[in-house]
């Protein structure tokens, strides 16, 4: 079955950087597209990054764009989040979300990044 | 900014019908917005349920369909069950970017 699985994430402190990976199986990853998205505690949802398939199409939310870069290894199976220049805005839980543009399928548990002092 | 905007809270009673609405600030939904829908109980990860406008996920049961109503996004629970309460979220697509609506409580009561 289909299975997304984060990691990387914890405690950082503002201005820090900090590395999110998925790791995902059951499907042709090469195949998907796929997103970040996250959830402040308490809060809604909040799309932030999606790459295509083979990384050629990348896009990020306003609110990411400059900080977060999100990169992905079909030879490994695997998505990525490299976040920098981390502010106590950024504190979520951040899942990896298979799908784009007319759909969004399956997600994984989400890690929680908490930027704080 | 945009801006997608749901219903705070709705409340229905077990075997009613409810419908979510999920309207854009940029003007009417239309099936190019490519609407999803997604479901979310307290301390779990957000399941979905549509996906471009009326198209049921495989493990999403017949009660829930999507539609677009009066230039919103819809989600339609009928024959609602104790267990749809939860948080409902609609997903828009805006050329290279997706905002979420802030959501709907759903107390089922």
């Amino acid at each position: 079955q289909v299975q997304l699985v984060e990691s990387g994430g914890g405690l950082v402190q503002p201005g820090g950087s900090l590395r999110l990976s998925c790791a995902a199986s059951g499907f042709t990853f090469s195949d998907s597209y796929m997103n970040w998205i996250r959830q402040a505690p308490g809060k809604g949802l909040e799309w932030i990054s999606y790459i295509s398939g083979s990384g050629t199409t990348i896009y990020y939310a306003d609110s990411v764009k400059g900080r977060f870069t999100i990169s992905r290894d079909n030879a490994k199976n695997s998505v990525y989040l490299q976040m920098s220049r981390l502010r106590a805005e950024d504190t979520a839980f951040y899942y990896c979300v298979s799908g784009g543009t007319t759909y969004f399928d399956y997600w994984g548990q989400g890690t929680l990044v908490t930027v704080s002092s | 900014q945009t801006v997608v905007t749901q219903e705070p809270s709705l409340t229905v009673s077990p075997g009613g019908t409810v419908t979510l609405t999920c309207a854009s600030s940029t003007g009417a939904v239309t099936s190019g917005f490519y609407p999803n829908w997604f479901q979310q109980k307290p301390g779990q990860a957000p399941r979905a349920l549509i996906y471009n406008t009326n198209n049921k996920h495989s493990w999403i049961p017949a009660r829930f369909s999507g539609s677009l109503l009066g230039g919103k996004a819809a989600l339609t629970l009928s024959g609602v069950q104790p267990e749809d309460e939860a948080e409902y979220y609609c997903l828009l697509y805006y050329g290279g970017a997706w905002v979420f609506g802030g959501g709907t409580k759903l107390t089922v009561l």
